[in-house]
């Protein structure tokens, strides 16, 4: 089993849309959840990082994370064709600390 | 406030060489990650530096090292480059090192090795 798991993709939504990018993981101590940003040909950007069961808010973003589940999901309202990029959800081991990667889902937003 | 730099941006290598890049983290950040990113395996972690001490190591072989100094700048090193070595090298920097440490990543060095 993977560490972090993220819907393969690629997602198509069309612009002013919701698009809904969901991961989750195995180790069941983390407590450090993060979603990056990747444009094609850049480097990661930090987009929003959540630590308590809940929604969390920024802008157009919410961030959702359910423990008991092993769950974090990325949530993009009114999508904008900037939002077109690869999103990666990390998550923090309980372990060692090491900040482990899903492979990414691969957002186009249509015009 | 100024970002992760790193340098060079680009790198181009033959086989057997080796190699050094360079992470300058944002300021007041101690703690510097670098990891590995190829199309088919993804973002992977190589090391992370905390206080000029190595605190974690991922699954790379020995030809992969690195050290960070006493103003927080780190590099590593590749040796005996492979074909396989090519890719896009990315450093992070955090505040701290610990289970809620922010990683924030610089622009990246793009390894060919030929």
């Amino acid at each position: 089993q993977k560490e972090v798991e993220q819907n393969s993709g690629p997602l198509s939504v069309p612009e002013g849309a919701i698009a809904s990018l969901n991961c989750t993981y195995s180790d069941r101590g983390s407590q450090s959840f993060f979603w990056y940003r990747q444009y094609s040909g850049k480097s990661p950007e930090l987009i929003m990082s959540i630590y308590s069961n809940g929604d969390k808010e920024d802008g157009r973003f919410t961030a959702q994370l359910n423990k008991a589940s092993q769950y974090v999901s990325l949530l993009i309202r009114d999508s904008q064709p900037s939002d077109s990029a690869t999103y990666l959800c990390a998550v923090i081991r309980s372990n060692d600390y090491k900040l482990s990667f899903g492979a990414g889902t691969t957002v186009t937003v249509r015009a | 406030k100024a970002g992760v730099t790193q340098t060079p941006r680009y790198l181009i290598k033959t086989r057997g060489q080796q190699v050094t890049l360079s992470c300058s983290p944002i300021s007041g950040h101690r703690s510097v990650s670098w990891y590995q990113q190829t199309p088919g395996q993804g973002l992977q972690f190589l090391f992370e530096y905390f206080s000029e001490t190595q605190r974690n190591k991922g699954n790379f072989p020995g030809r992969f090292s690195g050290r960070q100094f006493s103003n927080s700048r780190s590099e590593m090193n590749v040796s005996t480059l492979e074909l396989g070595d090519s890719a896009l090298y990315l450093c992070a920097s955090s505040l701290i090192a610990g289970a809620r440490h922010e990683q924030y990543f610089g622009p990246g060095t793009r390894l060919t090795v030929t």
